[in-house]
């Protein structure tokens, strides 16, 4: 039972353009968002969140856009540098303060020089 | 000065075998957390202890056991090793209450023959 979906295994985009990962949700129980990057042999390191009651959030490079009536999440990245190359996780927190996070597949980024 | 640290990094070992990972932080941090990257790539929760006391523990067989001896190392214990526990296992730590910065450590490829 997959609540948290990366659909697109792969994203090729070249350097200085947008890089779009997006992510889907079914639970909606979930209060709170959050984008991971990890390289290879390294963990996920966090990157930016994001809560229910926001619709935007913005750091630096990175913007993450939330819609709640599509269960809908993506993270923006503008401009894509080739540093960014690596794979991206999408995970989500249910309400009720629980530690617990549940993570999509992940999207491997390659950003082309 | 790593933050949080795994040991061993790889480890092939053949079915039936018992065998630890060990895992420690140096943040301070009050919860730690281990999850299993399968072959599908999903990164899943297994256990979650908040200053040695245990407060995830998703299904998961009884052969693995974690064992906190202070709030900065969570050891994973697995006993009688089967070729599906194959996988990469990452090491987590939070503050408590903060589930967005989870930090987490580089990982432990197990392999199982």
């Amino acid at each position: 039972d997959q609540q948290v979906k990366q659909n697109s295994p792969s994203l090729s985009v070249q350097e200085g353009r947008i890089s779009i990962l997006n992510c889907d949700y079914t639970n909606s129980m979930f209060d709170y968002f959050l984008w991971y990057k990890k390289y290879p042999a390294e963990g996920p390191t966090f990157l930016i969140s994001i809560s229910s009651i926001k619709d935007k959030n913005e750091d630096g490079r990175f913007t993450v856009f939330l819609n709640k009536s599509a269960k809908h999440l993506s993270l923006h990245i503008v401009p894509s540098q080739p540093g960014d190359s690596a794979v991206y996780f999408c995970a989500a927190r249910s309400k009720g303060g629980s530690e617990k996070l549940v993570f999509g597949k992940g999207t491997k980024l390659t950003v082309n020089p | 000065d790593t933050a949080v640290s795994q040991t061993p990094k790889y480890l092939v070992t053949q079915m039936g075998n018992d065998k630890s990972i060990k895992c420690e932080q140096n943040l301070g941090h009050d919860t730690m957390y281990w999850y299993k990257q399968d072959s599908k790539k999903f990164l899943k929760i297994m256990f979650s202890y908040n200053n040695k006391e245990l407060i995830i523990n998703e299904t998961v067989p009884n052969r693995f056991s974690p064992k906190s001896p202070d709030k900065a190392h969570l050891n994973l214990h697995i006993n009688s090793l089967e070729l599906g526990d194959s996988a990469v296992y990452f090491c987590a730590s939070s503050r408590r209450g903060s589930v967005d910065e989870q930090y987490f450590g580089p990982g432990t490829r197990l392999t199982v023959t």
